[in-house]
Order: structure tokens, then C-alpha cells, then sequence
């Protein structure tokens, strides 16, 4: 998990708030990513960044958003239009094309 | 579509015995392929890629992984297990034609279980 850091490591919303996890690297990486896992189907890519200022879908980008506004920071805020936002939210850097991915330590977000 | 398949949900296998995590692949063009470790809880741990060269690809904690093109494989391996290999397992890939290299498409995992 190493350079790359994720707060809080659990969080607790009502239904109806939007809520905004932080994603942090200090590794000097241009891509970042934001996945989501749920229990048996592995991790879902909600939106990516290559280049600060620029950020493109994932597979499933509805109802959340995203901000690349700096090198080392990707905010995720999963707005009140995501159905169902209870999960383990997963960020991730790289530093280039085909390199590995690295990932944070991740945010369970719980909904009620 | 392009997807991985790992086709076991969970493997279980006897401390000091080989262990095979299976892992197939369906994308066009040539292939990325990487093996993750998760930890209860946590976040994913690189373990080892293929992106060129020698088929056989040797990575982190003693596992190595082999690429086979005509099965559109990449089995995870190692050759003697240990309790504290006990963990859930991905498998990602990624190709030019899949959304990009940077475009990780990842298995469902599997949970490897290793009794002492």
C-alpha cells in the first residue's frame, strides 16, 4: 500500500448525501484510477486519469464523479444518483502505460 | 468481449504442496497480464506481469506465472505453499484493443486457502 493513501478507512452515509473519499500518492504517477469491489465480482473500473486536468469513465462511472485537479490528488464523490454505494472503494496509481498498477489501502463506504 | 475468467472460487491446498491458481484470458491483440494479492481488507498487492519475452515470469513471495498464448492462460504458481500464502487472488488484463494498456480488466478472484 505503500505512497498512496486513502481516508478514511470507513465511512458512514446516510441514503440521500453525497460523500467524497480521498485518494492521495506521493509516488510522482500520472495515471490514477478509482475501482470498486463487491463480494465475487472482482473490481470495476468507475473512472480514470492519466494526465492531471483529464479524467475518462469506467465501466460503471454513473452516479459518481471525479476532480484531477492536481498530480498527487483524485477525489471520488459518489453522489445521491448511485444506487447502491455501499462497497470497498479502491484507488490506484501507475506510472505509465503497461506498467502495474498500485493501490491504496481502500475506503468501505456503507449507506443506510 | 474482452474478460478474464478464474474459473475456481476458491483452492485449497496442504502447507508444503505446489499450488496452481488458474487464470484465462479473452482480449484482442497482445496481452498484459498481471496476478494481484489481497490481504482481508485491504488493498491489492502487485505479485508479477507478462508483457514480453520469456513465457515463465517469476515475481514476488516465490510465485511465478506462465503465459500461454495458444490457451489464452496465465496460471499463478509456486512450488511449496505456506498458511500465510492464504489469500484472495486477481488476475488482470490489459491490450491496446481492450480500452487501452492503461485499462486493467480483472478477474473475479479466487481465494486460495492453505491448511496447515
Amino acid at each position: 500500500d505503500g505512497g498512496i493513501t486513502q481516508s478514511p478507512k470507513y465511512l458512514f452515509r446516510k441514503e440521500g448525501q453525497n460523500v467524497t473519499l480521498s485518494c492521495e500518492q506521493n509516488l510522482n504517477h500520472d495515471a490514477m484510477y478509482w475501482y470498486r469491489q463487491d463480494p465475487g465480482q472482482g473490481l470495476r473500473l468507475i473512472y480514470y486519469s492519466q494526465i492531471v486536468n483529464d479524467f475518462q469513465k469506467g465501466d460503471i462511472a454513473e452516479g459518481y464523479s471525479v476532480s484531477r485537479e492536481k498530480k498527487e490528488s483524485f477525489p471520488l464523490t459518489v453522489t445521491s444518483a448511485q444506487k447502491n454505494p455501499t462497497a470497498f472503494y479502491l484507488c490506484a496509481s501507475s506510472p505509465g502505460t503497461g506498467n502495474e498498477q498500485y493501490f491504496g489501502p481502500g475506503t468501505r463506504l456503507t449507506v443506510t | 468481449a474482452q474478460s478474464v475468467a478464474q474459473p475456481e472460487d476458491q483452492v485449497n491446498v496442504a502447507e508444503g504442496n505446489p499450488l496452481t491458481v488458474k487464470c484465462t484470458y479473452s482480449v484482442s491483440g497482445n496481452p498484459y497480464l498481471f496476478w494481484y494479492v489481497q490481504y482481508p481488507n485491504r488493498g491489492l498487492q502487485f505479485l508479477l506481469k507478462y508483457i514480453t519475452g520469456d513465457n515463465l515470469v517469476k515475481g514476488s513471495y516465490g510465485f511465478e506465472a506462465e503465459f500461454n498464448k495458444s490457451q489464452t492462460s496465465f496460471h499463478l504458481k509456486k512450488p511449496s505453499a505456506l498458511v500465510s500464502d492464504s489469500a484472495l487472488y486477481f488476475c488482470a488484463v490489459s491490450s491496446m484493443f481492450s480500452g487501452g494498456y492503461n485499462k486493467l480488466i480483472f478477474g473475479a478472484g479466487t481465494r486460495l486457502a492453505v491448511h496447515p
